[in-house]
This record gives C-alpha cells, structure tokens and sequence, in this order.
C-alpha cells in the first residue's frame, strides 16, 4: 500500500495535555504533510516535512520525520477543545491518505 | 474569500441521476485535484489536472464519472447514472505548479443517492 496509516484510530485527552500521533508508510516520500478535518468540512493544510528534515515545529505543533523506520509523528502541545478533529496524513503528489486519526479534547 | 470554492455544497439526487459539481481553484493555482471521501475514510484521490490537461486519473473513477477543466481555471466534476454507492464527500483541492506543494482544500460538496 502507498497509503500513510495513521495511528491510533482515535484519541481522547483533556484539554491541556498533549496528543501524539503517528503515521507510518511503505513507499518512498519527498515530503508528508498533515491536514486537520473538523466533522464534515473540507482538510486543512498544518505543516509538510520534507524528507531531508527530521523535525519542524508550527506554533503547538511539532512533527517528526524518521525515513529509515519511515514514520512520522504529530504532537499537538497544551491541546483545546477546538483541537477536536480528524487528523490525515498525506503522501506524495496526489497525497495518498490513510484513515485518519480522530481526537476528541474534552474542556 | 480567495480560497478553494465548491459548489453545491450539498446534493441529494434519486438513483440514475446525473450529477454535476463545480470546483473553482485559487486563482494562481495551476494543478487542481479532486478527491472522494465516504464516512470514516481518508479522501481518496481521484483525478489531477495541470492547467487544462487532466493528467492522472484513479481506477476509482469509472466511465461513468468524468472530470473537465476546460480553460484551465475551474474545474467540473459529473457523474452519469449515480448509484447509491457514490455517497460521499467529493473533496476539491487546489495546489502551485510545484510537485509536492501543499494543497488547498475546499469545503466539499456531499452527494447523497437515494
């Protein structure tokens, strides 16, 4: 499969904590980029890591790159409520994306 | 709003229909996507266009599903005799000219056949 699998399926945390997931990958990347989709709405873009990076960071979120186990983690820091979301990761061109994973933050 | 746009946003069409939606990119946006997503799944790419020239297209897109982008601007999307299978969100993003930029998604039009 040319698909990221994003790990876990689901997630619940309270507000204030951080959540960490992951995805991992068969084929080779250039990039990976994570999208964030709220019930029913369209993706939105959070940060692409190219393949030469290990880690970059946008405001609470931080993603790690590892190609030789090739894998990639996203922690959200100090998360809200409106964290609440489905979480994808894309791969390659035509971003290939897994089944997501959905976190629910409880105020 | 400079943003990707589609249209409608929700359909809701008896079996054997035919349907039609509209994706308008944002403006300096040369390669446009489109992507299917059913309840619990990821979005499922289904065809790419650079400017006017469709380029690739998923074996998820039968012969009765069929993509246009005639002036390399906004682009259509239609389906021929829908089937109650095809409910789904139909997700349109939008992207520069570069191979692997971030794409630009817009809200998604959700198509439900009854």
């Amino acid at each position: 499969s040319q698909q990221g699998e994003e790990d876990p399926q689901a997630l619940s945390i309270q507000e204030g904590e951080n959540a960490t997931m992951n995805c991992s990958y068969k084929t080779s990347i250039n990039n990976l980029q994570w999208y964030r989709q709220n019930s029913g709405r369209g993706l939105v873009h959070l940060i692409l890591i190219r393949s030469n990076e290990r880690e970059k960071h946008s405001g609470r979120l931080r993603v790690t790159l590892d190609t030789s186990k090739k894998s990639s983690s996203l922690l959200i820091t100090a998360s809200r409520a409106a964290d609440t979301a489905s979480y994808f990761c894309g791969l390659r061109n035509k971003l290939i994306f897994g089944t997501g994973t959905l976190l629910a933050v409880q105020p | 709003d400079t943003g990707v746009s589609q249209d409608p946003r929700h359909k809701i069409t008896k079996r054997g229909q035919n349907v039609t939606f509209r994706c308008d990119p944002i403006s300096e946006h040369n390669r446009l996507y489109w992507y299917r997503q059913t309840l619990g799944q990821g979005p499922e790419f289904l065809t790419y266009f650079q400017n006017e020239a469709q380029l690739e297209k998923s074996r998820l897109l039968s012969d009765r599903f069929s993509a246009e982008r005639p002036k390399g601007s906004f682009s259509t999307l239609e389906i021929q005799r829908t089937e109650q299978g095809d409910s789904a969100m139909y997700l349109c993003a939008s992207s520069p000219d570069t191979v692997g930029d971030t794409q630009y998604f817009g809200p998604g039009t959700r198509l439900t056949v009854l």
